[in-house]
Order: structure tokens, then sequence, then C-alpha cells
């Protein structure tokens, strides 16, 4: 039940730059905004990113969101040992008619 | 501030009936936009969309298991969302959450709640 494609692991030193990739269609993501949660260990997801590249309040810049297709992007630049968790795309599926998330990525700070 | 909380059995047999309640505060479904959703996670698994309650009593359900689920507010309190599952299994495990909307993004979320389905 998961149509949106995540890499399942990605990984760098402190202070280098991630990038997630999430792969849809074009019944989601290709015409609906798509969000990103942050999952620390152990706590309940938490909404990083909304409308393709909107950050909440208190999430830091070093968070960016792209869309271009079908595809998104979450980029963490500046990459710090607290960013260690797992992060999860979502868009609205119309095909669905409803919520899609991806398959997740664990990032792993070495 | 609003605030999201999950409940419900821990334990539940396969075929038995789950509900779980979600307790909320700081806003009112009966604003227009707003929604409350269920989301779920096997452990060790991804996260998986189950349903949602909008403002204006409208219900969306995941496909896979609309047929076994139904989401309603509590006719005693606008305050709480009941989830309620039918002939659960044992890949029904895992840890539930529900979650605000007032869009489509999550913003929201409860702590969780960890249900087992087991004999």
């Amino acid at each position: 039940q998961y149509v949106l494609t995540q890499p399942p692991s990605a990984s760098g030193t402190p202070g280098q730059r991630v990038t997630i990739s999430c792969s849809g269609s074009s019944s989601n993501i290709g015409s609906n905004y798509v969000y990103w949660y942050q999952q620390l260990p152990g706590t309940a997801p938490k909404l990083l990113m909304y409308r393709n590249d909107q950050r909440p309040s208190g999430v830091p810049d070093r968070f960016s969101g792209s869309k271009s297709g079908t595809s998104a992007s979450l980029a963490i630049s500046g990459l710090r040992s607290e960013d260690e968790a797992d992060y999860y795309c979502a868009a609205w599926g119309d095909r669905l008619n409803g919520y899609v998330f991806g398959t997740g990525t664990k990032v792993t700070v070495l | 501030q609003i605030t999201l909380k999950e409940s419900g059995p821990m334990l539940v047999k396969p075929t038995q009936t789950l509900t779980l309640t979600c307790s909320f505060s700081g806003f009112s479904l009966s604003t227009r936009g707003v929604a409350v959703g269920w989301i779920r996670q096997p452990p060790g698994k991804a996260l998986e969309w189950l349903a949602l309650l909008y403002w204006d009593d409208d219900k969306r359900y995941s496909p896979s298991l609309k047929n076994r689920l139904t989401v309603t507010t509590d006719t005693s309190s606008r305050n709480q969302v009941l989830l309620t599952m039918t002939n659960v299994d044992p890949l029904d495990t895992g840890t539930y959450y529900c979650a605000h909307t007032s869009g489509y993004e999550f913003d929201y979320w409860g702590p969780g709640t960890l249900v087992t389905v087991s004999t």
C-alpha cells in the first residue's frame, strides 16, 4: 500500500549535506503537495515540511524541500547528530482518495 | 495549544474488534477545514495512513482497510474521535497515532498507543 518510494537509508558525516528522494506518480506527487515528517527514535512523527518547501515554525533552515514532476526531495545541510532519524514523505493520492506515506528513509550521522 | 492523545487496549485477540479513542484539545472538530486522522506503524516499519474524519463528518478510509474501519466522533464528547477496526489480525499489531490537520499536513500528533494482536 506504499506508493511513494524512498531509499531505505542515507548517511553523512557532521556538516555534510544529505538528500532524500521520494518517487511517486501523476496521481499523487504529480498533482498534489508533498509533505515530509521526521521521526526521532521512540517518538511520534513531526511535521518537517509542508506544501513541498515550506518549513513550519521552529524547523531549522538547514532543512529544505523541493518537488519536480512526480518526485520530491528533502535536503539536510550542515548535518547534525540530532538529525539522526527516520524521514517520511507523504502526499494526497487522487486515485486512492486518501493520504499516502513513503517507505521511509533512515538517516544516520556517521 | 493543540494536543492529542490516543487510548485503548494494549492487547487484543485475533478476530476481535479494536476500538481506539483519540482525545484532543486546543481545536474544534466543528471548525471548517479541520480533520483528525489515524495513522499506524507496525514495529520497525513505515507509517500507514488509515482514516480521516472531517469537520463536516465526511470520512475517508485507506482502500486496503476500508471494509474493516469506522471513524466517528464520540456522541458524548465532540473532543474525542473513535477508530474501530473489526476482525483484527496479528498483522494489525503496531503503534496507532491520531493527528490534527487543517489542510493536508498532519501538524500535531499524539504520542501513539501500542496495540498488540495476539492470542
